[in-house]
């Protein structure tokens, strides 16, 4: 009954280091997502993938890159981290028009 | 102004009385409404959808006002376990790519 598993769930980065977050998702949906959330900023969306082969910016992309790998996969990558990027991450899956599922978060420090 | 809002709270409510609380849109063109649960360092969970002419599950009713575009969620009967943070999530349209827009967030404290 895994659902969506994302990878690390905590990780401390220093400034300038590069980092890839991997999320996975078994339920065959074809849209995924990554979210960050700040204290008193809600879910901000990130980048989406609205299938296999396709990915466009969200609300917040400058700072990241994405990959939808396969179906399945939808990694997020940090190349050069900075302290404002200090946030925890949600990966998600759906299909268009129904319920959005969560993975269990990244909780990425930044000093 | 953002497009999707919701008093941060919290709410502190007495177990066993009624809490009610509303998020406002900004779109007029919004599709389909949600709300989700959030416990504290936990993921998002959906707690119900928002239909047109209002709907309930339990304890839960949620409610939508084009109008005035806002909607709303009212919990009977409070629980202990219904301290969380409750989310707002508004789709602009049904198109691929579902993207949702979140509210902040309305923080729910019921207490003994």
């Amino acid at each position: 009954n895994a659902g969506v598993t994302q990878t690390p769930k905590f990780q401390v980065l220093k400034t300038g280091q590069s980092m890839t977050l991997q999320c996975a998702q078994d339920m065959n949906h074809n849209s995924m997502y990554w979210y960050r959330q700040d204290p008193g900023m809600g879910l901000r969306l990130i980048y989406y993938s609205a299938s296999e082969g396709t990915t466009d910016k969200g609300e917040v992309p400058n700072g990241y890159n994405v990959s939808r790998l396969n179906k399945r996969e939808f990694s997020l990558r940090l190349e050069s981290a900075a302290p404002s990027q200090t946030s925890v991450y949600f990966c998600a899956s759906s299909e268009p028009g129904n319920t959005i599922y969560f993975g269990e978060g990244s909780w990425l420090t930044v000093v | 102004r953002k497009e999707v809002e919701q008093d941060p709270g919290p709410f502190n409510v007495p177990e066993g009385a009624t809490v009610a609380f509303n998020c406002t849109y900004s779109n007029s063109a919004s599709q389909s409404f949600f709300w989700y649960r959030q416990d504290c360092r936990k993921e998002p969970k959906l707690l119900m959808s928002v239909y047109s002419s209002g709907n309930e599950d339990g304890r839960f009713t949620a409610q939508l006002n084009r109008a005035s575009q806002y909607i709303s969620l009212l919990i009977r009967d409070s629980k202990l376990s219904d301290s969380a943070t409750y989310l707002c999530v508004v789709n602009p349209r049904r198109a691929a790519g579902n993207k949702l827009t979140f509210g902040g967030g309305t923080r729910v404290l019921v207490k003994p």
